[in-house]
């Protein structure tokens, strides 16, 4: 099965400062997903890459997915306190459409 | 996008015994899906629960465990059997967005948080 492996685990930035999580894959990635988890809450969709070499932006967030279709990256400038949360990547499984995910990355943003 | 809720947002209650978790979608979906997340993993299929049909379990979940209903196409619900604390986490449905799926950009409720004692 797909394994993807998420880095860093945690991450602590001070407001203001960029940062990126990376999400790699043990398989070609046909479809690539990033999730917001609030503590404790549900997932909220993020954006979707599938092509290689794509690149989304929404507000100060955007997603990478390499031309090799095996790791992507999520990017943030200028990081705000309503950033923090856990940030999954998913990816399409063998189960239909259900959704394998990494383990998560868990920002927080201090003042 | 779809809107999801799901009841109880969170539950504490003795082992040995059950609940079930109740997952509302706003309109009408074919596919809907039932994950687990337990304390400091990340998020794993249960099942995926289509209309009409009996639920299909990943391996390692079982039917007797953890029965699914699929009664309409805007509803389900997860029953969490027997309980003993490992079964401690977040359980989240999702659902295929409305007009089905073109990506496979899933709508998850906001989870509910059981913990066993």
């Amino acid at each position: 099965s797909q394994e993807l492996e998420q880095s860093p685990q945690s991450l602590i930035v001070q407001e203001g400062k960029n940062l990126t999580i990376n999400c790699t894959s043990s398989k070609t990635l046909y479809g690539l997903y990033w999730y917001k988890q609030k503590y404790g809450e549900g997932l909220i969709f993020l954006m979707m890459l599938q092509k290689g070499g794509e690149e989304k932006s929404h507000e100060k967030i955007t997603a990478k997915l390499d031309e090799k279709k095996q790791q992507s990256s999520l990017h943030i400038t200028a990081s705000q306190p309503s950033h923090a949360g856990i940030y999954l990547c998913g990816a399409d499984s063998n189960s239909g459409y259900a959704l394998n995910f990494g383990k998560g990355t868990s920002l927080l943003v201090t003042p | 996008s779809a809107v999801i809720s799901q009841k109880p947002s969170r539950d504490i209650c003795q082992r040995g015994t059950s609940l079930t978790i109740q997952c509302q979608v706003d309109s009408q979906v074919t596919m809907m899906f039932w994950y687990r997340q337990q304390p400091g993993q990340s998020l794993t299929l249960i099942a995926t629960a289509n209309q009409g049909s009996e639920a299909t379990y990943e391996s390692g979940f079982v039917i007797d465990k953890f029965p699914i209903s699929r009664p309409n196409l805007t509803f389900s619900t997860l029953t969490v059997s027997n309980m003993s604390p490992e079964d401690s986490s977040i359980y989240l449905c999702s659902a295929e967005p409305p007009g089905g799926l073109l990506y496979n950009e899933q709508f998850f409720g906001p989870g509910t948080r059981l913990t066993v004692l």
